[in-house]
């Protein structure tokens, strides 16, 4: 079976610090490895996938995630947070063998930029 | 560039009554899925279609049904609705198989059952 943690419900940061958004997972097999948001009333936005080589990932609105095989953890990351980046974030993984399409998602994590 | 639509996107339903959920994609996608979304339990699937005429279970299924007869539609239906089924439920869909994952989101559709 395949699991996703996201030990922080909710996250609070000043506006121009950098943000940590934490994700550790279980899976069998080599993972892949995504980070999604949402925005309130809205469905998921795809942000920055991991499935292999460069362990640190580029994505969408200057965000990055760090892939580390060692602590099964993929930490969502931005040096500068601003007021926009308010939302509601989930990481997600499934096996990166052919044929299982399944995402397990985690529980998610509120992430607030106060200014 | 519609994407992923789901209607209706509220509805409220009695205990018992049966309702259909439409969502449908413009993007050729041959995998389609169904989320709900719950409070501190985040997305969890509920069945899902690799290709037209074809569904399978995900980790919570009871309760509900699902038809893929067109590629571009999945449906999810409620025979008997329950309390329990009140959820904000999601449908998404991605590229065939050797994909490497990322689903594209309908907006969700509001269901709370009285």
């Amino acid at each position: 079976a395949q699991s996703v943690a996201q030990p922080e419900d909710q996250v609070n940061v000043a506006e121009g610090n950098p943000l940590t958004v934490k994700c550790t997972y279980s899976v069998s097999g080599n993972p892949y490895l995504f980070w999604y948001v949402q925005y309130p009333n809205r469905g998921l936005q795809f942000l920055l996938k991991y499935i292999t080589g460069d362990n640190l990932v580029k994505g969408s609105y200057g965000f990055e995630a760090e892939f580390n095989k060692s602590q099964t953890s993929f930490h969502l990351k931005k040096p500068s947070a601003l007021v926009s980046d308010s939302a509601l974030y989930f990481c997600a993984v499934r096996r990166g063998d052919f044929g299982n399409e399944k995402l397990t998602f985690g529980t998610g994590t509120r992430l607030t930029i106060i200014p | 560039n519609a994407g992923v639509t789901q209607t209706p996107k509220f509805r409220v339903l009695k205990t018992g009554q049966s309702m259909t959920l439409l969502c449908a994609q413009d993007m050729n996608h041959e995998y389609m899925y169904w989320y709900r979304q719950d409070p501190g339990m985040g997305l969890r699937l509920i069945h899902y279609s690799v290709g037209e005429g074809t569904t399978a279970k995900g980790e919570v299924p009871d309760g509900y049904n699902v038809s893929r007869l067109k590629k571009q539609n999945f449906l999810l239906g409620l025979e008997s609705a329950a309390p329990s089924q009140t959820s904000v439920y999601f449908c998404a869909s991605s590229y065939g198989s050797g994909n490497t994952g990322e689903l594209f989101f309908g907006e969700g559709s509001r269901l709370t059952v009285l």
